[in-house]
This record gives structure tokens, sequence and C-alpha cells, in this order.
């Protein structure tokens, strides 16, 4: 099955600087590449997604980028927050929204 | 309603116990998916429905745990004879089955704590 890796597990980073989370994956059926982000005593949250027939997409603070052949995916934000400050999920999963693999989560802390 | 909706929102039960945990997806959505979330970990996945047919139940830990979307929207997920174990925040999750714009959706969870 599929195997998701995600690193670092924390990240502090100033207000105003940016961040960077990546995961690898394993199975290269998966298509499809989405990033959640999940407040204390909340669900997960979908911030932004990606398909495997494109390499990056951006929304405006956030994007992700996608690298098929070396089976790694990043999410960048920039111009960071303090209400950025959050546990973010990687994802993999093979066809839409099916049965997804998840990675084992980031902390990241926004410094005022 | 304008999200997915789940209760109980916390649920405390003794070892031996059974419980069920309900789950309200969005109106409309097709797919239904459950997931388990231990401690600090990502959430796993659990079993999928697509309307009322559950057609993956791989990730469901033992035969206690049972779930069910008898006519296609609410679903209710069922541990019987609780272990410590088992105690984890469920998430439940619902998306639409739109093909490629499809995106899955969570709601808050429920909370069990088995002592």
């Amino acid at each position: 099955g599929e195997n998701v890796e995600q690193h670092p597990s924390t990240l502090s980073v100033q207000e105003g600087d940016s961040a960077v989370i990546k995961c690898t994956y394993s199975d290269s059926a998966s298509n499809y590449f989405p990033w959640y982000k999940q407040e204390l005593g909340k669900g997960p949250q979908l911030i932004i997604d990606i398909r495997s027939n494109v390499g990056e997409k951006k929304d405006q603070r956030i994007a992700v980028t996608l690298n098929k052949t070396a089976k790694h995916f990043s999410l960048h934000i920039t111009e960071t927050q303090p209400e950025d400050s959050a546990v973010y999920f990687c994802a993999a999963g093979e066809g839409t929204a099916r049965q997804l693999t998840f990675g084992s989560g980031t902390q990241l802390t926004v410094l005022p | 309603g304008a999200g997915v909706s789940q209760s109980p929102r916390y649920k405390v039960a003794k070892r031996g116990q059974d419980v069920a945990l309900r789950c309200d997806p969005i109106s409309g959505h097709v797919s239904l998916f459950w997931y388990q979330q231990a401690l600090g970990q990502g959430p796993e996945f659990l079993t999928y429905f697509q309307n009322e047919a559950q057609l993956d139940k791989s990730g469901l830990p033992s035969d206690r745990f049972f779930a069910e979307r008898p006519e296609g929207s609410v679903s209710t997920l069922k541990i019987q004879r609780t272990q410590q174990e088992d105690s984890a925040v469920y998430l439940c999750a619902s998306s639409s089955y739109r093909g490629a714009n499809e995106k899955l959706f969570f709601g808050s969870g429920t909370q069990l704590s088995v002592l």
C-alpha cells in the first residue's frame, strides 16, 4: 500500500518568513495530493490540493509543488502569520479523493 | 448542512461497553469516509461508502468495528466491547464524487476515551 513520509515534524518560523513542509510517497499510482490544516480540537481543513497533471499550484500565500518522478511534493507558505500556526498534514491517494494515506503531520508555529 | 457534522463531540466509555458514533455528511455528498486519528498522528482510513454501499472496509481494525449508512446519508460507526486501544478521534469525511474536482471535507470528529 501507499506510504507517506512528512518532514519536519515541528517547524518554528518568525512572522513574515516562509515555511516549507515536504512529503514523499511510495505508490506511483497515487495522483491526488491534498494538504490539510488542523487546529486544536477541530477536524482537518483542506487548504490546497494538486493532481498529477500539474507540477505547481498556488492560492494566495500558499503553494504546492509536485515532482512525480521523485515522488515528492511540498507545501510552501509565504508571509506567515500567527494564525497559520497549526498542524499540517499531507496526503496521497489514487483517483479523486478515494482512500487517502496521510503523513504524520507538521506542527507549525509562527512566532510574532 | 454547511459542513460535516459529527456527534457526540466527546464520548467516554468503560472498557467493554459498546459505542455508536454518528456522522451527518454534507447534503448531497455521495461518498462518505471514516478515519481514525490517534494522538499526534495523521488520520488512518477505516472504511468508505458510496451512497449506501460499503465499498471498502479494509481499514477496520477488528470485527468489533462496524459501520453502516442504510439510506445513503447519515452514517454510524459502531464499536463493540471497546478496548483502551480504541481511544482516538474518529473523523468522518464526505465528498461529492464529481470526478476531477472532487474534494474531501472532514467533520470535527468524535473523541473517544475508553477507560
